[in-house]
């Protein structure tokens, strides 16, 4: 079975700052890794993705995430943060295997302050 | 265009009641879903469907039928609507090629 945990509910932090949002999986088998972003009342929009390869996958917006298999993480990270990021994020992995679930986190919501 | 559409896009409805929701998706996948967002943003998956067929039950009460007409087509059914319904429920599709899922606009259901 796998597992996704988000540790930080909440992330409070200033504009221009940089921000991580950290995100560990528990997995059997090999994933492929998402994060995804929401912003209020919306539905979720892809952020980056990694599937395989360079462990350093970039998304929109500035956003990047680093493949950990040791660690099992993918911590996503912007080196300076706007006030337009302000929004909830959720990772998730999927097994890499046909026809099989996401598995999302509980989400951090990310407040940019100015 | 919009890729993944659900509606209604809000939904007030008393308690007992039985509604529907629909989502179609223009992007051509085969595999589609549906998902539960509490008051607290998590996600629970519910369904999910590859071409037509139901291939993700969850552990879901049986008030909630889905019902896949077409491969583009994936609608909710509700009956006997309670409190604890109420949540935001999204519609999603999977790219085969990609594995990136793509989400609705979301419908936010109120039972009273």
């Amino acid at each position: 079975a796998q597992s996704v945990t988000q540790l930080d509910s909440q992330v409070p932090v200033f504009e221009e700052a940089p921000v991580e949002l950290r995100c560990n999986y528990s997995s059997s088998v090999s994933v492929y890794l998402f994060w995804y972003v929401q912003y209020p009342n919306q539905g979720l929009q892809l952020l980056l993705k990694y599937l395989s390869g360079s462990t350093l996958v970039k998304g929109i917006n500035g956003f990047e995430a680093e493949f950990n298999k040791s660690q099992t993480s993918f911590h996503l990270r912007k080196p300076s943060v706007h006030i337009s990021d302000t929004a909830e994020y959720f990772c998730a992995v999927s097994p890499r295997r046909g026809m099989d679930k996401f598995y999302f986190g509980s989400g951090t919501k990310l407040n940019v302050k100015p | 265009d919009t890729a993944v559409s659900q509606t209604p896009k809000y939904l007030v409805t008393q308690m007992g009641n039985d509604k529907s929701i629909k989502c179609e998706q223009n992007l051509g996948h085969d595999t589609m879903y549906w998902y539960k967002q509490d008051s607290k943003k998590f996600l629970k998956i519910m369904f999910s469907y590859n071409n037509k067929e139901l291939i993700i039950n969850e552990t879901v009460p049986n008030r909630f039928s889905p019902k896949s007409p077409d491969k583009a087509h994936l609608n909710l059914h509700i009956n006997s609507l309670e409190l604890g319904d109420s949540a935001v429920y999204f519609c999603a599709s999977e790219s085969g090629a990609t594995y990136e899922q793509y989400f609705g606009p979301g419908t936010r259901l109120t039972v009273t």
